[in-house]
């Protein structure tokens, strides 16, 4: 089955951009949809289809997808971006949805 | 505004048996897609069902396979999730999520507790 790696965290200062990648074997022919999790609190989506950002998501998140890796990018990152980022794909080979480890994103 | 309202967790033994609902409003229910996605404590998210709008089309993760089954009822704007021969490894919180195709997992209960413990 279809397997994606995230790193399993990233430290950032206030300011600064953060980039949280998502690998997988040619993830770029796939649709990468990305969601943050903040303790005790249901998901959010902040990126879908690679790079499309839903309405009340701010500007400060991006998202780009090419060969094996998929990236979110959150710039001028803020105390409450601290959380958990998860990359997610359809494997229509499997008929699965699929999400990747997590990246604890922590604002130093 | 979109809600979906999970119910029905609690504490099982192993073996045993359990049903989740999930009420959705402020959305045309029967237009899409719907999973159950679940978290075992301080683990990521595992993808467990999903069942297309009209429920011609459903899928599981491997390790529930031929014991799990989404449904649904979109008379009564409700999702389905009957969990059978429970093991200690299906214990965490189980979400219902919408699917919006293209544009992923776009609206999330706020999950139920399943607990499967002796």
């Amino acid at each position: 089955s279809y397997v994606l790696t995230q790193p399993p965290s990233v430290s950032v200062a206030p300011g600064q951009t953060a980039r949280i990648t998502c690998g997988g074997d040619n993830v770029g022919s796939k649709s990468v949809h990305w969601y943050q999790q903040k303790p005790g609190q249901a998901p959010v989506l902040v990126i879908y289809f690679d790079s499309g950002r839903p309405s009340g998501i701010p500007e400060r998140f991006s998202g780009s997808n090419s060969g094996n890796t998929a990236t979110l990018t959150i710039t001028t990152v803020q105390a409450g971006d601290e959380a958990d980022y998860f990359c997610q794909v359809w494997d229509g080979s499997s008929d699965h949805y699929v999400f990747g480890p997590g990246t604890g994103v922590t604002v130093l | 505004q979109i809600q979906l309202v999970e119910s029905g967790g609690g504490v099982v033994q192993p073996g045993k048996s359990l049903r989740l609902s999930c009420e959705a409003s402020g959305f045309t229910f029967s237009n899409y897609g719907m999973h159950w996605v679940r978290q075992a404590p301080g683990k990521g998210l595992e993808w467990v069902a999903v069942i297309w709008h009209d429920g011609r089309k459903i899928y599981y993760a491997d390790p529930v396979k031929g014991r799990f089954t989404i449904s649904r009822d979109n008379s009564e704007n409700t999702l389905y999730l009957q969990m059978n021969t429970l093991r200690v490894d299906d214990m965490g919180v189980y979400y219902c999520a919408r699917d919006a195709s293209n544009e992923g997992i776009d609206s999330w209960g706020q999950g139920t507790l399943v607990t499967v413990s002796s």
